[in-house]
């Protein structure tokens, strides 16, 4: 089983539409938990760390289930913008190593 | 925003030559890391590296890499003899703390290494 496991889309949505990501990990012992936003070719950029009782950020909702090692991120009213690859990341106890899904690719068509 | 610099951006390099990839990370912070991502695939954890010696490391980062700080803003990795399969982007990243959701990891834009 992988670490940490993503449907890798592409999701094609339209402008304005919410859209769901869900992502796995398999290391019970696993702590913090991220999303991480990637462009094409560029580095990830933190888009928000994920709280146990889940979180909000303007149009974004993560929610994490620790008994079913599931963590998911909503976007609301996608913009043409939030166009990019979602990855879902988690990390180890004693949070060296960052343990990064392959990415869910999302695409916002106007 | 204060934000990790690497350079160069793109190095080209002949098989078994040696590379070294420069980072410059966040003044303040105290713990530095290097991952990579092979084209196509997920970003994958190398090294991580506080107080002057390298605290983990993965299976990917064999006898071929090393890490150093050389004075104190710079943060290197060297890939001794390179190989095809070393192509890949390498990211540089820090974090003020040990990089919980309190001290999350910043990135930066990375190097893209070719290696002929």
């Amino acid at each position: 089983r992988k670490e940490v496991e993503q449907d890798p889309g592409p999701f094609n949505v339209p402008e304005g539409a919410t859209v769901a990501f869900n992502c796995t990990y398999s290391n019970s012992a696993s702590q913090s938990f991220f999303w991480y936003r990637q462009d094409c070719r560029k580095e990830p950029k933190l888009l928000m760390s994920v709280y146990s009782s889940g979180n909000e950020d303007g149009r974004f909702t993560a929610q994490l289930n620790r008994a079913s090692q599931y963590i998911s991120l909503l976007i609301r009213d996608s913009k043409l913008s939030d166009s990019a690859t979602y990855l879902c990341v988690v990390s180890l106890p004693g949070f060296q190593k960052l343990v990064f899904g392959t990415g869910t690719r999302l695409l916002v068509s106007p | 925003e204060p934000e990790v610099t690497q350079t160069p951006s793109h190095q080209v390099t002949q098989m078994g030559q040696e590379v070294i990839l420069r980072c410059v990370p966040i003044s303040n912070h105290l713990y530095f890391y290097w991952y990579r991502q092979i084209l196509g695939q997920k970003v994958e954890f190398l090294v991580s590296f506080y107080n002057n010696e390298i605290s983990e490391k993965s299976e990917i980062f064999d006898d071929q890499f090393s890490v150093e700080r050389p004075d104190g803003s710079n943060f290197t990795l060297k890939i001794r003899s390179t190989k095809l399969e070393d192509s890949a982007m390498y990211f540089c990243a820090s974090s003020a703390d040990r990089g919980g959701r309190n001290s999350p990891l910043h990135f930066g834009n990375g190097t893209r290494l070719t290696v002929t």
